[in-house]
């Protein structure tokens, strides 16, 4: 089975300035997508951005990228310019690219804190 | 087009108490899904279904049922809820993939989630 694992809770950066949060996955799976999705107070999930494991090159969405590390099984989430709205709770999650209905796996989120 | 909903937002029930959730969606999506969310933990797959008239139990399936009846909808019933069963709900919808590629991504899409209470 998989797993995926976010070794920091919490974590907080200044507005403007760049934050970096981590995220591990084990699998024994060659083929997968990787994904970060945002839930602010409203608890509703954002997805904020994806890669798929089979692309060397990392994913970029205006001020989010990734670092996908395949051999390390690392996939981390660099915010650029943080601004207010960027607060919320992230969630590293992992899915197979296999087509049997696979689901979610998540780790246990980030608490993001974003102050003026 | 209204995405996924969910009914209720919030419930509060006592020990031993039954209820259903109800998961909609208009996006013909066929995957299903019903999370559950924690503290301290990230969503976890309760049940799931890849169409109409299938279930799937997923990682913590003990003291909840589901039924498919339609495509558009998948109902999440727990029949002697138990305070152990507090947590909020997210149900969640997408299309199969059709093939390894990136074009043939499917993004799974989430309701805005019931915040459950058992008492």
């Amino acid at each position: 089975a998989q797993t995926v694992t976010q070794s920091q809770p919490e974590m907080s950066v200044q507005e403007a300035e760049t934050v970096t949060l981590s995220c591990t996955y084990d699998t024994s799976e060659s083929d997968y997508y990787l994904f970060w999705y945002k839930q602010p107070p409203s608890r509703q999930m954002i997805l904020v951005i994806r890669q798929e494991a089979y692309k060397q090159q990392n994913a970029t969405e205006n001020r989010f990228s990734v670092n996908f590390q395949k051999a390390a099984k690392s996939f981390s989430l660099k915010i650029s310019d943080s601004q207010l709205g960027d607060a919320a709770m992230y969630f590293c999650a992992y899915r197979s690219a296999d087509n049997s209905g696979s689901r979610l796996t998540f780790g246990e989120g980030t608490q993001l804190t974003v102050n003026p | 087009n209204a995405g996924v909903t969910q009914t209720p937002k919030f419930r509060v029930l006592k020990t031993g108490q039954s209820m259903t959730l109800l998961c909609a969606q208009d996006m013909n999506h066929e995957y299903m899904y019903w999370y559950r969310q924690d503290p301290g933990m990230g969503l976890r797959l309760i049940h799931y279904s890849v169409g109409e008239g299938t279930t799937a139990k997923g990682e913590v399936p003990d003291g909840y049922n589901v039924s498919r009846l339609k495509k558009q909808n998948f109902l999440l019933g727990l029949e002697s809820a138990a305070p152990s069963q507090t947590s909020v709900y997210f149900c969640a919808s997408r299309s199969p993939t059709s093939g390894r590629y990136f074009w043939s991504y499917n993004e799974q899409f989430f309701g805005p989630g019931t915040r459950l209470t058992v008492l």
